[in-house]
Parts: structure tokens; C-alpha cells; sequence
């Protein structure tokens, strides 16, 4: 089965500092990886994806992560952080799984920025 | 409006008592998805329905049942709350028929479930 562990249940950053959300995965076949942020009470939306097309992906409000198959890692990242960044994002696998797909979501880092 | 609409909102129960909560989207998206939320743990599955034909468990079904009424709308049933239901439940939809089929969820707000 395939699993997903977030390094870092909090992260703290300077507003204007880089922002660095740490991801890797276990999987046996090229996973579909996703990363997902989660304002407060709110439900939670896609901030980008990684289906193989390219190892880069650019999302939404400036992140971007790196797919890097010989360390299983998706980081996020963002060179400069907003005071309307800080949210929890959530890391995702999906598995496959009959008919369709399972995602598998890491615990979750909670991102602060400090003015 | 929501494409995703998840109600109550909110709820607060007593032990023992049942407890619907219910999904309903206008995405037309055949796969249905309920999820709990519970800090330090992320989100786990609980149920899922490919179709309105088809139900899953998920990996912590145990105290939960589900019915799926339509294609729209997913219900999650807990027969006999307890304390450690108490979370955050979300339900999700994703659609395998927009070109790449990989997964991606579209989510409700979420129902914040108080179970004293």
C-alpha cells in the first residue's frame, strides 16, 4: 500500500521568506501525487498535481513542487511567502484501486507566516 | 453556490444517538467520496461509492454506514455515536471522464461533528 509522510506538523516562515513543505511518498509504480491547502473552515482545494507529464508543476498563488523519483519526493515550495499563505496543506497519493483511485493523504503541515 | 454541499455544518450529539450527514453535488460526478479529518492524522477513508450501484469501505468503516440515494447525493450514517466520532467529515467527489483520470478530489466544506 502506498503511504505519504509530511516532515513537519508546523512550519513557521517570515512573510517574503521561501516556503518549504516537505513530502515523500512509497510507491511501487509512478504514483499520481497532489498537494492540497486548507484555509480555516473551509474544505479542502487542489493547489497542484503531478500526473508524469513534467517533474516541475506550477500551481496556483505561486507554489510549485518537484517530483523526484530516486528520493520519493513532491516538496512544495514557494519563494516568498504571503500572510494570506498560512493554511494547512496536505500532501496526497493516489492508488489505484479497482474501477478508480484512493488518495492516501500525508498528516498535514499547518504553514504560519509571521509579519 | 457550492458545487459540493455538505449539511449540517455543524452538529453536537449525545452519546449514542444517530447521526446523518449528508453530501449532495452538482458536479455530475459519478464518485463519491467521505472522508474523516482528525488533527495529526490527515484524512482518512471511510466510504467510497464509484456509482450509484456501488459501495466501498474505506480503511475505518467500523461504526459508520453509507447510502447512496443518487448520483448526486451521498449519506453518511453513524447508528450509535461515540467520543471518538467526533471530527471533521468531509465529503468528495472526482470524475473519471475529464481526459486524465488521476484521482483529483473536489471537496465539500466540510461537517464538524461534536459527539459528547
Amino acid at each position: 500500500a502506498q503511504s505519504v509522510t509530511q516532515l513537519g506538523s508546523h512550519v513557521s516562515v517570515s512573510e517574503g521568506a521561501l516556503v518549504l513543505l516537505r513530502c515523500n511518498y512509497s510507491s511501487s509504480v509512478p504514483p499520481y501525487l497532489f498537494w492540497y491547502v486548507q484555509y480555516p473552515n473551509q474544505g479542502l482545494q487542489l493547489l497542484l498535481k503531478y500526473t508524469s507529464a513534467a517533474t516541475l508543476v506550477k500551481g496556483i498563488n505561486g507554489f510549485e513542487a518537484e517530483f523526484k523519483k530516486s528520493e520519493t519526493s513532491f516538496h512544495l515550495t514557494k519563494p516568498s511567502a504571503h500572510m494570506s499563505d498560512a493554511a494547512e496543506y496536505f500532501c496526497a497519493v493516489s492508488d489505484q484501486l479497482g474501477g478508480g483511485f484512493k488518495t492516501i493523504f500525508g498528516a498535514g503541515t499547518r504553514l504560519f507566516v509571521k509579519a | 453556490d457550492a458545487d459540493v454541499t455538505q449539511t449540517p455544518r455543524n452538529r453536537i450529539t449525545k452519546t449514542g444517538k444517530r447521526i446523518m450527514l449528508e453530501c449532495s453535488q452538482t458536479k455530475g460526478h459519478d464518485r463519491m467520496y467521505w472522508y474523516r479529518q482528525d488533527p495529526g492524522l490527515g484524512l482518512r477513508l471511510i466510504y467510497y461509492s464509484f456509482d450509484v450501484k456501488d459501495i466501498n469501505k474505506g480503511e475505518i468503516s467500523d461504526g459508520y454506514s453509507v447510502s447512496r440515494q443518487a448520483q448526486a447525493k451521498f449519506s453518511l450514517s453513524l447508528e450509535s455515536a461515540i467520543p471518538n466520532q467526533t471530527a471533521l467529515y468531509f465529503c468528495a467527489t472526482s470524475d473519471p471522464w475529464t481526459g486524465a483520470d488521476t484521482g483529483e478530489l473536489f471537496f465539500g466544506e466540510g461537517s464538524r461533528l461534536t459527539v459528547l
